[in-house]
């Protein structure tokens, strides 16, 4: 599976759109591109995915570049209930068993 | 709403006790997995099981095992607890080979076991 490259961390403004970077340079044509946040104390909780398209959800949009190579989630009003880890993974559809390799993350920090 | 439920949310064990860590899900899902998380290391796949009484290795298996007798149930065994497996344990469930084929795999997590080891 593709390793993929983040910040270790971000910050903020509350109300202001949280734009994440992921990098996938060595990224296959069959994976897919997932983002999960972790709040403190928490499991990670899934956000969104995506393959080649632009993809938009209640929670996040997700920007994935022409040559996949990298992609943005974008949170567009942050508030501060989003301060998290946020994991870029990607994985195969070809995978026998689904398991994620988490990273290190970016921790957002959304300030008021 | 769909669940995965981790049966302690903390625990505290002695040098040597054996340590049952219970987690159950109810969306009839294929996979299931056992993670621990340390600062700094992030999460770390321990096991994984992708049916029933099937397991496999993770990234870090050693001092552990599992047990999946029931679709629903996935248990993290410590046979002999130790301080160095102190830690945040996450149990996760996900669809099998059609949440993979059609790009779906969402994994689902559980609040979290905090095990400390004394």
């Amino acid at each position: 599976d593709a390793k993929t490259t983040q910040p270790p961390s971000m910050d903020c403004a509350e109300g202001r759109a949280a734009n994440l970077p992921c990098n996938h340079s060595t990224i296959s044509g069959n994976e897919y591109v997932y983002w999960y946040r972790q709040i403190h104390s928490q499991g990670p909780q899934y956000i969104i995915h995506g393959l080649k398209n632009n993809e938009t959800n209640e929670m996040a949009s997700l920007i994935i570049t022409e040559d996949r190579k990298s992609s943005t989630l974008i949170l567009p009003h942050a508030t501060l209930r989003d301060t998290a880890v946020y994991y870029c993974i990607v994985l195969a559809s070809s995978s026998n068993t689904g398991k994620l390799i988490f990273g290190q993350g970016t921790t957002l920090q959304v300030k008021p | 709403d769909v669940k995965v439920t981790q049966s302690s949310r903390y625990l505290v064990k002695r040098t040597g006790e054996k340590v049952f860590l219970e987690c159950v899900q109810d969306m009839d899902h294929e996979n299931m997995f056992w993670y621990r998380q340390d600062p700094g290391l992030g999460l770390r796949l321990i096991y994984f099981s992708y049916d029933v009484k099937m397991k496999e290795k993770g990234d870090i298996p050693e001092g552990y095992s599992v047990s999946r007798e029931k679709k629903e149930r996935f248990s993290l065994i410590l046979e002999s607890a130790s301080t160095n497996q102190t830690s945040m344990y996450l149990c996760a469930s996900s669809l099998g080979p059609w949440g993979l084929r059609t790009g779906a795999n969402v994994l689902t997590f559980g609040a979290g076991s905090r095990l400390t080891v004394l």
